[in-house]
């Protein structure tokens, strides 16, 4: 069964509103946890790394603003999408590295998505 | 900088066919790990293989193979006698040591299996 959930799994607003997508972690408690974008037939880009109790790390180019994460507890994540506008559209997805096994041998785990559109 | 290749955007082929896919990966890392994930048409990643950089052995898993090639910096991916099924956008993605939680992913190749 799935050990990362994500939700909501589809969500359609109107534009100007914030949207917030959560993603836990199932049976395991994540120190980081990772938010990736992927729009229509293209790759999926990390978007941040989310810190349990510290600020949240973003790539290059992504609005912190804009995307809002929050790491509260060590099994829940949560992105913001803030005054959502209609290229905010894509499908958002989370991942979260279980904390078994030495230095790379770490299970990473990824949600189901999100997909969020903004009319 | 990490960079993950997957030159072949789309591929089509008919059903019991052997298809290939590509993928050629950059990285100033000498031990990092490279993943191969299906994604479906319902968006979820599924994960097939992970391989660090020091285990050459190809692998076989089914009618799924893959071949680690570290001179040429490729990871391709054959599906032998492909189903149906197997359509879906697979990509393959690259991660680092000391990052390896940070996902780099190709820009997926899309499988359409014809019966």
């Amino acid at each position: 069964g799935a050990v990362v959930s994500q939700h909501p799994s589809w969500v359609i607003c109107k534009s100007g509103t914030s949207v917030k997508i959560e993603c836990r972690s199932l049976d395991f408690q994540a120190t980081t946890m990772f938010w990736y974008r992927q729009f229509p037939k293209k790759s999926l880009m990390l978007m941040a790394t989310s810190n349990e109790g510290s600020k949240a790390t973003y790539e290059q180019g992504v609005e912190k603003d804009k995307f809002l994460i929050n790491h509260a507890s060590l099994t829940l994540s949560t992105l913001t999408v803030t005054s959502a506008h209609p290229e905010d559209s894509s499908f958002y997805i989370c991942s979260a590295t279980q904390p078994t096994g030495g230095l790379g041998n770490q299970p990473q785990h990824f949600g189901d998505g999100t997909r969020l559109s903004i009319l | 900088a990490q960079k993950v290749t997957q030159a072949q955007t789309e591929i089509s082929v008919v059903e019991k066919e052997d298809v290939t896919l590509d993928c050629v990966y950059e990285t100033r890392d000498t031990t990092y790990y490279l993943f191969w994930y299906k994604q479906p048409p319902s968006g979820e990643l599924v994960f097939l293989i992970r391989r660090n950089s020091f285990d050459e052995q190809n692998e076989i898993s089914g009618r799924y193979s893959w071949n680690f090639q570290k001179s040429t910096s490729s990871f391709n991916f054959t599906i032998t006698a492909s189903q149906v099924v197997d359509s879906a956008v697979y990509f393959c993605a690259l991660s680092e040591l000391y990052n390896f939680n940070k996902f780099y992913f190709g820009s997926g190749t899309k499988l359409n299996v014809k019966p």
